[in-house]
């Protein structure tokens, strides 16, 4: 079975780093483009970027060039988001995906909530 | 950047019923649009890609159709575990992916 298992929930001061993780299983790791998708509270869906573990490779989008940094371990096939800096915009539930054909975001990982307050 | 506008924002329904979700794209995607599925507390599944082809799983009475500009989620007989947010998402300019801002089916 394909699954991705992301680490727990984090709670977090502004100007704080993180990083969270999303483990991948049940198929080649380093063969299919990861991707990381936030959803603010009551909100919907936005890309942030992919990543290939195989040779690292890695695309942002312009929304969020900058504002984050995508990594992967192939050697345990898990690939990372991370911030040097937390703003409280920053909470939001944010979800890891493999990539399907390139196109599509299949299977989901189960979430990582993210909440940064003072 | 494309935008997906979908509609309505609210569908109100009642099991046994036909769904019928909109999905519009702000220039033509061809065929590269998919449909998520998202219940309360869960994360999306995806239950449509390529604008029409099934996902793994995926029940027959949910179907997908059209091209370019214009897209369509039908949910033929509705069931109580079909209530929930859709989404609809392109990647006509890879790697830009862009999604739709959900419709709500609720229970009427």
């Amino acid at each position: 079975e394909v699954q991705l298992v992301q680490s727990g929930a984090e709670v977090k001061k502004p100007g704080e780093s993180l990083k969270i993780s999303c483990k991948g299983s049940g198929y080649s790791f380093t063969s299919y483009w990861i991707g990381w998708v936030r959803q603010m509270p009551g909100k919907g869906l936005e890309w942030m970027g992919i990543i290939y573990p195989g040779d690292s490779d890695t695309r942002y989008s312009p929304s969020f060039q900058g504002q984050v940094t995508i990594s992967a371990d192939k050697s345990i096939s898990t690939a990372y988001l991370q911030w040097s800096s937390l703003k409280a915009s920053d909470t939001a539930m944010y979800y890891c995906a493999r990539v399907l054909f390139k196109n599509w975001f299949d299977p989901w990982g189960q979430g990582t909530l993210v909440t940064v307050s003072s | 950047e494309i935008v997906l506008t979908q509609s309505p924002a609210t569908l109100s329904l009642s099991p046994g019923e036909r769904a019928t979700l909109s999905c519009r794209a702000s220039q033509s995607v061809s065929s590269y649009l998919a449909w998520y599925q998202q219940k309360p507390g869960q994360a999306p599944r995806l239950l449509i890609y390529d604008a029409s082809n099934r996902a793994t799983g995926i029940p027959a009475r949910f179907s997908g159709s059209g091209s370019g500009t214009d897209f369509t989620l039908t949910i033929s007989s509705l069931e109580p575990e079909d209530f929930a947010v859709y989404y609809c998402q392109q990647r006509s300019n890879w790697p830009r992916y862009t999604f739709g801002q959900g419709t709500k089916l609720e229970i009427k």
